[in-house]
C-alpha cells in the first residue's frame, strides 16, 4: 500500500509569490490534515479535510488556504509568500479520522522563500 | 483547548544506558496520547499511542510509555537504546471533539553517543 505522498519535496519562491502544495493520502483516507513545522514555532495545525470539507482550521492568515478534491488528494496555496513561510509542510492522512485513529506523514515539502 | 509540553528539548544519551522522554499534556476533554519520530528530512512516524486500557503501552524499536491520568503525563522509554535511535521524538494529543487535529509538543532531539 502506498504511503502519503507529497509533492514536490522541495520548492524555492520569490517573496510575494504564491505557491500550491499537493498530498496524495493513503487509499481510502479521507482526512488530510496539514502542518507547518518551523525550528522556532515546532509543528503547527494549518487544517483538515474530511470528505471536501475543511473540519478543522488553525491559527494562520487567510493567505493559507486548502481544498481536497472527491479522490481525498488535497491542495494547500500560500499567497504573497513572506519569508517567515520558508517552513517545511507536511501533510498527514487517517482513516476514518476520529480523534483515536493514527495520523500516516508524508515526507513533507520544504519551502524556501527567499 | 488541548496542550503539550514535552520536558526536555535535547536529551544525550550513551549508547545502550536506558532513556526517557518526559511528555505532559492538559486538556479539559478527554484525550488519545501518541508518541511520534523524525529522522532528518522525514515526515513522522508512529512509535506508539494511547487509546484506553493499560496504561502501560508498548510501541515499535522497543518503545513504551506509560499514561497517568493523575499527573497528566505520558513519557517515552527504552530500557536500551542504539545510535539509530537519534531522532526527534514529538508527543502529541487528539480528541474525538477535534478529530483531525493533533496537537505536538516541541519536540525532544534524542542523540546517542557510541
Amino acid at each position: 500500500k502506498a504511503g502519503v505522498t507529497q509533492t514536490p519535496r522541495y520548492l524555492i519562491k520569490t517573496r510575494g509569490q504564491q505557491v500550491t502544495l499537493s498530498c496524495s493520502p493513503i487509499s481510502g483516507h479521507r482526512s488530510v490534515s496539514w502542518y507547518q513545522q518551523t525550528p522556532g514555532q515546532g509543528l503547527q495545525f494549518l487544517f483538515e479535510y474530511f470528505s471536501e470539507t475543511q473540519r478543522n482550521k488553525g491559527n494562520f492568515p487567510g493567505r493559507f488556504s486548502g481544498r481536497q478534491f472527491s479522490n481525498s488528494r488535497s491542495e494547500m496555496n500560500v499567497s504573497t509568500l513572506e519569508l517567515g513561510d520558508s517552513a517545511l509542510y507536511l501533510c498527514a492522512s487517517s482513516y476514518p479520522g476520529t480523534g483515536d485513529t493514527e495520523a500516516f506523514f508524508g515526507q513533507g515539502t520544504r519551502l524556501t522563500v527567499v | 483547548a488541548q496542550s503539550v509540553t514535552q520536558l526536555d528539548s535535547q536529551v544525550p544519551v550513551f549508547e545502550e544506558a536506558p532513556v526517557e522522554l518526559r511528555c505532559n499534556y492538559s486538556s479539559s476533554v478527554s484525550v488519545y496520547l501518541f508518541w511520534y519520530v523524525q529522522y532528518p528530512n522525514q515526515g513522522l512516524q508512529l512509535l506508539l499511542k494511547y487509546l484506553s486500557g493499560s496504561t502501560l503501552v508498548k510501541g515499535i524499536n522497543g518503545f513504551e510509555a506509560e499514561f497517568n491520568k493523575s499527573q497528566t503525563s505520558f513519557h517515552l522509554r527504552k530500557p536500551s537504546v542504539h545510535i539509530s535511535d537519534t531522532a526527534e521524538y514529538f508527543c502529541a494529543v487528539s480528541s474525538n471533539t477535534n478529530a483531525g487535529k493533533s496537537t505536538f509538543g516541541d519536540g525532544t532531539t534524542l542523540t546517542v553517543k557510541p
